[in-house]
Protein backbone atom coordinates (compact mmCIF):
# COMPACT_ATOMS: atom_id res chain seq x y z
CA UNK A 1 0.00 0.00 0.00
CA UNK A 2 1.34 3.66 -0.72
CA UNK A 3 1.77 6.09 1.84
CA UNK A 4 3.04 9.47 2.01
CA UNK A 5 4.98 11.25 4.88
CA UNK A 6 5.21 15.19 5.15
CA UNK A 7 7.44 14.86 8.88
CA UNK A 8 7.06 18.79 9.03
CA UNK A 9 3.71 19.95 10.31
CA UNK A 10 4.56 23.71 10.12
CA UNK A 11 8.01 25.27 8.66
CA UNK A 12 8.37 29.06 10.38
CA UNK A 13 10.49 31.14 7.77
CA UNK A 14 11.56 34.89 7.36
CA UNK A 15 10.85 36.38 3.93
CA UNK A 16 13.02 36.25 1.12
CA UNK A 17 14.78 33.14 3.05
CA UNK A 18 14.89 29.55 0.82
CA UNK A 19 12.77 27.03 2.23
CA UNK A 20 12.51 22.96 1.93
CA UNK A 21 8.86 21.16 2.58
CA UNK A 22 10.15 17.19 2.74
CA UNK A 23 7.88 14.74 1.33
CA UNK A 24 8.94 11.07 1.34
CA UNK A 25 6.65 8.08 -0.08
CA UNK A 26 6.54 4.22 0.05
CA UNK A 27 4.72 2.58 -2.65
CA UNK A 28 6.12 -1.09 -4.14
CA UNK A 29 5.52 -0.03 -7.81
CA UNK A 30 6.19 3.21 -10.05
CA UNK A 31 4.72 6.53 -8.91
CA UNK A 32 3.52 9.88 -9.57
CA UNK A 33 4.43 12.45 -7.72
CA UNK A 34 2.84 15.89 -7.33
CA UNK A 35 2.67 19.54 -4.74
CA UNK A 36 -0.29 20.54 -4.14
CA UNK A 37 -1.03 23.94 -2.49
CA UNK A 38 -3.77 25.49 -0.09
CA UNK A 39 -4.48 28.83 0.71
CA UNK A 40 -7.01 29.43 3.60
CA UNK A 41 -11.05 28.18 2.75
CA UNK A 42 -10.11 27.12 -0.55
CA UNK A 43 -9.27 24.08 -2.56
CA UNK A 44 -6.60 22.99 -3.85
CA UNK A 45 -4.01 24.32 -6.73
CA UNK A 46 -1.53 22.33 -8.55
CA UNK A 47 2.19 23.31 -7.92
CA UNK A 48 4.07 20.59 -9.54
CA UNK A 49 4.28 17.21 -10.88
CA UNK A 50 6.53 14.45 -11.69
CA UNK A 51 5.54 11.78 -13.86
CA UNK A 52 8.91 10.68 -15.82
CA UNK A 53 11.90 11.96 -17.12
CA UNK A 54 14.05 14.74 -15.28
CA UNK A 55 13.65 13.84 -11.66
CA UNK A 56 14.26 18.09 -11.51
CA UNK A 57 10.60 19.40 -11.92
CA UNK A 58 10.02 23.34 -12.05
CA UNK A 59 6.62 24.55 -11.10
CA UNK A 60 4.45 27.68 -10.71
CA UNK A 61 5.37 30.88 -8.56
CA UNK A 62 9.20 29.94 -8.55
CA UNK A 63 8.79 26.41 -6.76
CA UNK A 64 10.54 23.30 -7.47
CA UNK A 65 10.92 19.60 -6.87
CA UNK A 66 13.27 17.04 -6.86
CA UNK A 67 12.44 12.86 -7.27
CA UNK A 68 14.86 10.94 -5.52
CA UNK A 69 13.89 6.88 -6.34
CA UNK A 70 16.51 5.88 -4.04
CA UNK A 71 15.21 7.85 -0.76
CA UNK A 72 12.01 7.53 -2.24
CA UNK A 73 11.71 11.55 -1.68
CA UNK A 74 10.36 14.27 -3.58
CA UNK A 75 10.99 17.40 -1.86
CA UNK A 76 9.58 20.96 -2.52
CA UNK A 77 12.00 24.00 -2.73
CA UNK A 78 11.92 27.78 -3.03
CA UNK A 79 15.02 29.86 -3.19
CA UNK A 80 13.22 32.97 -2.08
CA UNK A 81 10.03 33.21 0.02
CA UNK A 82 6.88 35.54 -0.38
CA UNK A 83 4.94 36.74 2.35
CA UNK A 84 2.12 35.33 -0.51
CA UNK A 85 3.38 31.90 -0.25
CA UNK A 86 2.26 31.01 3.31
CA UNK A 87 -0.32 28.22 3.07
CA UNK A 88 -0.50 24.82 3.36
CA UNK A 89 1.14 22.44 0.83
CA UNK A 90 0.56 18.68 0.14
CA UNK A 91 2.47 15.91 -1.05
CA UNK A 92 0.69 13.38 -2.99
CA UNK A 93 0.77 10.35 -4.51
CA UNK A 94 -0.71 7.72 -7.34
CA UNK A 95 0.16 4.55 -8.68
CA UNK A 96 1.11 4.87 -12.23
CA UNK A 97 -1.08 1.80 -12.56
CA UNK A 98 -3.95 3.33 -10.91
CA UNK A 99 -3.06 7.17 -12.03
CA UNK A 100 -6.76 8.06 -10.33
CA UNK A 101 -6.49 7.26 -6.86
CA UNK A 102 -4.48 10.09 -4.77
CA UNK A 103 -3.01 9.37 -1.50
CA UNK A 104 -1.77 12.56 0.50
CA UNK A 105 0.22 13.64 3.33
CA UNK A 106 -0.86 15.09 6.03
CA UNK A 107 0.47 18.44 4.68
CA UNK A 108 2.94 21.31 6.06
CA UNK A 109 1.88 24.38 6.92
CA UNK A 110 4.41 27.19 5.34
CA UNK A 111 4.14 30.18 7.50
CA UNK A 112 6.13 33.19 5.93
CA UNK A 113 7.57 36.03 8.07
CA UNK A 114 7.88 39.48 7.39
CA UNK B 1 -7.03 26.14 -17.89
CA UNK B 2 -9.04 23.30 -16.32
CA UNK B 3 -11.24 25.06 -14.08
CA UNK B 4 -13.53 22.92 -11.37
CA UNK B 5 -16.37 24.89 -9.42
CA UNK B 6 -18.81 23.63 -6.50
CA UNK B 7 -21.67 24.99 -5.70
CA UNK B 8 -22.62 26.25 -2.95
CA UNK B 9 -19.42 27.32 -1.32
CA UNK B 10 -20.59 27.26 2.11
CA UNK B 11 -24.01 25.65 3.92
CA UNK B 12 -25.17 25.72 7.04
CA UNK B 13 -27.89 23.07 7.97
CA UNK B 14 -29.84 21.38 10.28
CA UNK B 15 -29.32 18.00 11.76
CA UNK B 16 -31.49 15.31 10.12
CA UNK B 17 -31.71 17.30 6.61
CA UNK B 18 -30.41 16.23 3.43
CA UNK B 19 -27.68 18.25 1.48
CA UNK B 20 -26.33 18.27 -2.41
CA UNK B 21 -22.95 19.57 -3.43
CA UNK B 22 -22.82 20.01 -6.54
CA UNK B 23 -18.96 20.05 -8.93
CA UNK B 24 -19.06 20.74 -12.37
CA UNK B 25 -15.99 21.21 -14.82
CA UNK B 26 -16.43 24.27 -16.34
CA UNK B 27 -13.86 24.39 -19.85
CA UNK B 28 -13.81 20.27 -20.26
CA UNK B 29 -15.20 17.17 -19.49
CA UNK B 30 -14.74 14.84 -17.07
CA UNK B 31 -15.80 11.11 -17.40
CA UNK B 32 -13.93 10.99 -13.59
CA UNK B 33 -14.56 12.93 -10.40
CA UNK B 34 -13.37 12.85 -6.82
CA UNK B 35 -15.11 13.30 -3.52
CA UNK B 36 -12.87 13.96 -0.98
CA UNK B 37 -13.46 15.19 2.76
CA UNK B 38 -10.97 17.65 5.07
CA UNK B 39 -11.35 17.97 8.90
CA UNK B 40 -10.11 21.03 9.99
CA UNK B 41 -5.73 21.21 9.97
CA UNK B 42 -6.05 17.42 8.48
CA UNK B 43 -5.29 16.46 5.06
CA UNK B 44 -7.55 15.26 2.23
CA UNK B 45 -9.08 11.77 2.31
CA UNK B 46 -10.50 10.33 -0.71
CA UNK B 47 -14.64 9.59 0.28
CA UNK B 48 -15.37 7.95 -3.51
CA UNK B 49 -14.97 7.89 -6.95
CA UNK B 50 -17.79 9.26 -9.49
CA UNK B 51 -18.06 7.26 -12.73
CA UNK B 52 -20.24 9.52 -15.46
CA UNK B 53 -22.94 6.85 -16.62
CA UNK B 54 -22.49 3.85 -13.87
CA UNK B 55 -22.41 3.68 -9.97
CA UNK B 56 -19.63 5.73 -7.59
CA UNK B 57 -17.17 3.56 -6.29
CA UNK B 58 -16.92 4.07 -2.39
CA UNK B 59 -13.75 3.92 -0.42
CA UNK B 60 -13.56 1.88 2.58
CA UNK B 61 -15.63 3.27 5.86
CA UNK B 62 -17.05 5.57 3.72
CA UNK B 63 -21.18 4.73 4.03
CA UNK B 64 -22.85 4.70 0.06
CA UNK B 65 -26.63 5.46 1.44
CA UNK B 66 -25.09 8.55 3.18
CA UNK B 67 -23.14 10.17 0.77
CA UNK B 68 -25.02 9.89 -2.21
CA UNK B 69 -23.24 10.73 -5.44
CA UNK B 70 -24.40 11.20 -8.97
CA UNK B 71 -22.44 12.06 -12.02
CA UNK B 72 -25.29 12.94 -14.39
CA UNK B 73 -23.30 14.26 -16.86
CA UNK B 74 -19.92 14.58 -18.33
CA UNK B 75 -19.85 17.55 -16.53
CA UNK B 76 -21.74 17.48 -13.44
CA UNK B 77 -21.07 15.52 -10.34
CA UNK B 78 -23.64 15.99 -7.09
CA UNK B 79 -23.13 14.72 -3.54
CA UNK B 80 -25.73 14.80 -1.54
CA UNK B 81 -25.63 13.85 2.44
CA UNK B 82 -28.39 12.45 3.83
CA UNK B 83 -29.61 13.17 6.97
CA UNK B 84 -26.69 15.13 8.01
CA UNK B 85 -25.42 15.44 11.58
CA UNK B 86 -22.99 17.43 13.31
CA UNK B 87 -20.08 14.87 12.60
CA UNK B 88 -20.39 15.19 9.19
CA UNK B 89 -19.23 18.71 9.25
CA UNK B 90 -16.48 18.94 7.58
CA UNK B 91 -15.11 20.67 4.16
CA UNK B 92 -15.75 18.76 1.48
CA UNK B 93 -13.33 19.07 -2.19
CA UNK B 94 -14.40 17.47 -5.54
CA UNK B 95 -11.78 17.10 -8.53
CA UNK B 96 -11.64 16.66 -12.07
CA UNK B 97 -9.04 14.02 -13.82
CA UNK B 98 -7.51 16.00 -17.19
CA UNK B 99 -5.70 13.86 -19.32
CA UNK B 100 -4.38 10.74 -17.37
CA UNK B 101 -2.60 11.85 -14.56
CA UNK B 102 -3.83 14.84 -13.45
CA UNK B 103 -6.38 16.05 -10.79
CA UNK B 104 -8.07 19.47 -10.48
CA UNK B 105 -9.45 20.44 -7.64
CA UNK B 106 -12.46 22.91 -6.75
CA UNK B 107 -12.70 25.49 -4.39
CA UNK B 108 -14.17 23.25 -1.98
CA UNK B 109 -17.72 23.46 0.09
CA UNK B 110 -17.72 23.72 4.09
CA UNK B 111 -21.03 22.00 5.33
CA UNK B 112 -21.76 23.16 9.17
CA UNK B 113 -24.34 20.79 10.70
CA UNK B 114 -26.06 22.14 13.72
Amino acid sequence: AQSVTQLDSQVPVFEEAPVELRCNYSSSVSVYLFWYVQYPNQGLQLLLKYLSGSTLVKGINGFEAEFNKSQTSFHLRKPSVHISDTAEYFCAVSERADTDKLIFGTGTRLQVFP
Amino acid sequence: GAVVSQHPSRVICKSGTSVKIECRSLDFQATTMFWYRQFPKQSLMLMATSNEGSKATYEQGVEKDKFLINHASLTLSTLTVTSAHPEDSSFYICSAVVGQETQYFGPGTRLLVL
